[in-house]
């Protein structure tokens, strides 16, 4: 089955702890990216990589990192977490930009 | 500021009535999609749109994009409580390679 899965779904931290959400797919996509919701802002582009070992910011990079060392996965990395990290965040693949994107089922982080 | 603006954000319906729900932009974009998104779940695909003035049916739901590539509706005839949920708007930029979503319309269609 087609699909795109992240870990943890949940998470709860406290703020300057290390943390990685990971996120794979399994449709051998080049590009892939990760988003972050929140109310009244809807989806914001994190960091995206349009194949292994390339990757660009998107709108709100700061306080992120990301590697994209194997095709199918793209980990997100939060090296010292704070609060205003606290949202519901989504990765996504796709056979490039014009192409659908498939969305995981998003890992939702509370930092306290 | 948002790039992309949709509106209503809200819109509660009855079963049966028709909707139309905008996404709006001062950019041009190469391609715009709709997305439906449902609760604890990532959003799906519902369409693509690529060329100006471009019109697309899906069952009940019919989308359009400006001739300007500037903006998109989506209209849904006769709505159905299986059609609630978050509808949000992407729109692919010329330059650069990311996407830009609209904040959201929440549509509830009560039966």
């Amino acid at each position: 089955e087609a699909q795109v899965t992240q870990n943890p779904r949940y998470l709860i931290t406290v703020t300057g702890k290390k943390l990685t959400v990971t996120c794979s797919q399994n449709m051998n996509h080049e590009y892939m990216s990760w988003y972050r919701q929140d109310p009244g802002l809807g989806l914001r582009q994190i960091y995206y990589s349009m194949n292994v070992e390339v990757t660009d910011k998107g709108d709100v990079p700061e306080g992120y990192k990301v590697s994209r060392k194997e095709k199918r996965n793209f980990p997100l990395i939060l090296e010292s977490p704070s609060p205003n990290q606290t949202s519901l965040y989504f990765c996504a693949s796709s056979l490039s930009i014009q192409y659908e994107q498939y969305f995981g089922p998003g890992t939702r982080l509370t930092v306290t | 500021t948002q790039l992309l603006e949709q509106s209503p954000q809200f819109l509660s319906i009855q079963e049966g009535e028709n909707l139309t729900v905008y996404c709006n932009s001062s950019s041009v974009f190469s391609s715009l999609q709709w997305y439906r998104q449902e609760p604890g779940e990532g959003p799906v695909l519902l369409v693509t749109v690529v060329t100006g003035g471009e019109v697309k049916k899906l069952k009940r739901l019919t989308f359009q994009f400006g001739d300007a590539r500037k903006d998109s509706s989506l209209h849904i005839t006769a709505a159905q409580p299986g059609d609630t949920g978050l509808y949000l708007c992407a729109g692919g930029r010329n330059y650069g390679q990311n996407f830009v979503f609209g904040p959201g319309t929440r549509l509830s269609v009560l039966p």
